[in-house]
């Protein structure tokens, strides 16, 4: 079965570290784009992070840069977000999502197909408060 | 960065009614966009990527359309499960930035 489980949401105070995981079962991580998504209680999605098949390509919102680190093992199928020095305005419920992305090589360059998020996982709350 | 708008934000519609929801972009992203629908306490489904294809387990009630900076979802034939909210992406680019979203009630 394929999914995404999250773990590690919890209770911080303003300036404290969360490491969120996710770990991907029924299929090879490696194959996929990785992404972190959040959203504030009562407000929409906001995509935070993400990286590519082997993680020398990452890319963060302006409001987490130099705060959040995105990562992936994929010899263990886990997928992680450092987040250091959490504001009140971090807080929201995580979650991690592939992103299937496809690659045709032609002579001259290289073309991108993107299939969107399709298996997300159940999402982790990360409340900051003093 | 690429912003993406979304209208309406809010709308009341009603069992069997046809819903269309616009989202516009800041600038060309090609058909680089996605939908989802989110119901309160659930992670979002995919609807539709590349503007207008669906994924396999998709009801063909849902359509998508559009290119460059202007896109449509429509959903023919509103049934009780898609009263929910609704959210474009832009997959052109990182920041992959979401729309506010349209909740679509009763």
């Amino acid at each position: 079965q394929v999914q995404l489980e999250v773990s590690g949401g919890g209770l911080v105070k303003p300036g404290g570290s969360l490491r969120l995981s996710c770990a991907a079962s029924g299929f090879d991580l490696g194959d996929y784009y990785m992404n972190w998504i959040r959203q504030a209680p009562g407000e929409g999605l906001e995509w935070v992070s993400g990286i590519n098949w082997n993680g020398d390509t990452t890319g963060y919102v302006d409001s987490v840069k130099g705060r959040f680190t995105i990562s992936r093992d994929n010899a263990k199928n886990s997928l992680y977000l450092q987040m250091n020095s959490l504001r009140v305005e971090d807080t929201a419920v995580y979650y991690c999502a592939r992103e299937e992305v496809r690659i045709q090589s032609l002579p001259q360059k290289r073309i991108y197909y993107y299939y969107g998020m399709d298996v997300w996982g159940q999402g982790t709350t990360v409340t900051v408060s003093s | 960065d690429i912003q993406l708008t979304q209208s309406p934000s809010f709308m009341s519609a009603s069992v069997g009614d046809i819903v269309t929801i616009t989202c516009r972009a800041s600038q060309d992203i090609s058909s680089y966009l996605a939908w989802y629908q989110q119901k309160p306490g659930k992670a979002p489904k995919l609807l539709i990527y590349n503007a207008a294809t669906l994924p396999s387990g998709v009801p063909p009630r849902f359509s998508g359309s559009g290119s460059a900076t202007e896109f449509t979802l429509t959903i023919t034939s509103l049934q009780p499960e898609d009263f929910a909210t609704y959210f474009c992406q832009q997959l052109n680019s990182y920041p992959r930035i979401f729309g506010p979203g349209t909740k679509v009630d009763i």
